[in-house]
């Protein structure tokens, strides 16, 4: 069965420090990949969307960068992290099929609190 | 993108009420709509989906409807129990330009009162 793993679950970083998380997919091949924000009390935001190695959709712009440099990995990084990049970071998976109609299958989440 | 609209944003009911929960969306070429229900610091856990050729979908207590020409579709939880106390979120597939991109109402918090 397939899984994804999601680390740390929970970071507190300072103003201007960098930033990266990572998701990992097992039991799997050529997954659609997403990370998400929930900020506290709100929706859930796409902002970063890849079907592929090095394949990397930006959704909104922001001081933040996606990077997939294995099929089944998906890293979220930031060179100098602000106080509005708090929030609820989730890594999805999809399977890729031609007709994109499959749900999503998130990970546990990073808390990440900027102080 | 796709701009799903949900309301409303928080419901409560007492215990054996049904709840109801309405989104629109704005791309009429959307086929695919989920719905998640996310518990207090837990992930979004995927609790049922439509596609666009069919109007009605139930599993158990819960059901999904969906109107395209309307571009509208909505949850029915009947028989709450205070268990279904948590974030729904419904959304919907993203096409063409955005193919591929799932994006999400703002959610509904219900609360299901014993």
């Amino acid at each position: 069965s397939q899984t994804i793993h999601q680390w740390p679950a929970t970071l507190v970083q300072p103003v201007g420090s960098p930033l990266s998380l990572e998701c990992t997919v097992e039991g799997t091949s050529n997954p659609n990949l997403y990370w998400y924000r929930q900020a506290a009390g709100r929706g859930l935001q796409l902002l970063f969307y890849s079907v592929g190695i090095g394949q990397i959709s930006s959704e909104v712009p922001q001081n933040l960068s996606a990077s997939r440099p294995q099929d089944r990995q998906f890293i979220l990084s930031s060179k100098k992290l602000l106080l509005s990049d708090s929030g609820f970071y989730l890594c999805a998976w999809s399977e890729r099929g031609a007709s994109y109609n499959s749900p999503l299958h998130f990970g546990n989440g990073t808390r990440l609190t900027v102080t | 993108g796709e701009n799903v609209e949900q309301h409303p944003s928080t419901l409560s009911v007492q215990e054996g009420d049904s709840a109801v929960i309405k989104c629109t969306y704005s791309d009429s070429a959307s086929n695919y709509f989920p719905w998640y229900k996310q518990e207090l610091g837990k992930r979004p856990q995927l609790i049922i989906d439509i596609r666009s050729n069919v109007g009605e979908k139930k599993d158990q207590r819960i059901a999904v409807t969906l109107n395209k020409t309307a571009k509208h579709f909505s949850l029915h939880i009947t028989e709450t129990q205070p268990e279904d106390s948590a974030v729904y979120f419904c959304a919907a597939m993203g096409r063409g330009s955005t193919l591929g991109r799932l994006y999400f109402g703002r959610g509904t918090q219900l609360t299901v009162w014993p």
